[in-house]
């Protein structure tokens, strides 16, 4: 069975960056594109983009291209999901998938 | 690709068969998935391209349609049904429609 562990609840200032990491177990990363996923208190879901682990290749929504970047470790299983210049828009929880599976979801709070 | 869900809001008795409404933008092809997110929790896959039950999936459950128009039905709907679905399309690139919350009456 495929699982997906992400990391834990983050507390950010405004205008800095976070890295938010998902970690693969059950499988090996590079079986899959890893997708993110954001989910605003109370509203729908917006993909971000996915990586492919076998090769980093990445895709972006376009509303995401200068906000987040994806990368992939093969060595530990994980994905990286990190996100710059934060601004109350970026608080949300952020989901890694790869659609059959999904992990827990982590909470990103931007707040001064 | 734009994704439109109707209702955004379905109250139905147990028992009751339920049906909800997901509108693409232009042709998709078939390249659609539901899913299920209960307060709190993650979404689950439910069904992917337009009509195949994921494993593990109670089949009460279907999806059905084609081109820009789908449904989702639950047969019977149960208790444990209520949640949040959301329909996605795969087609170019990925986007969700806003979501049809199903509450028991």
């Amino acid at each position: 069975e495929v699982q997906l562990q992400q990391s834990g609840a983050e507390l950010v200032r405004p205008g800095t960056s976070v890295k938010l990491s998902c970690k693969v177990s059950g499988d090996t990363i590079t079986a899959y594109y890893m997708h993110f996923v954001k989910q605003r208190p109370g509203q729908g879901l917006e993909w971000i983009g996915r990586i492919d682990p076998e090769d980093d290749s990445t895709k972006y929504a376009e509303k995401f291209k200068n906000k987040a970047t994806l990368t992939a470790d093969t060595s530990s299983n994980t994905a990286y999901l990190k996100l710059s210049s934060l601004t109350s828009e970026d608080t949300a929880t952020y989901f890694c998938t790869t659609f059959g599976d999904w992990g827990q979801g982590v909470m990103v709070t931007v707040s001064s | 690709i734009q994704m439109t869900q109707s209702p955004s809001l379905l109250s139905a008795s147990v028992g009751d068969r339920v049906t909800l409404s997901c509108k693409a933008g232009q042709n998709i092809n078939n390249y659609l998935a539901w899913y299920q997110q209960k307060l709190g929790e993650a979404p689950k896959l439910l069904i992917y391209n337009a009509n195949s039950l994921q494993t593990g999936i109670p089949s009460r459950f279907s999806g059905s349609g084609s081109g820009t128009d789908f449904t989702l039905t639950i047969s019977s709907l149960q208790p444990e049904d209520v949640a949040t679905y959301f329909c996605q399309q795969y087609n170019s690139w990925l986007t969700f429609g806003s979501g049809t919350k199903l509450e028991i009456k």
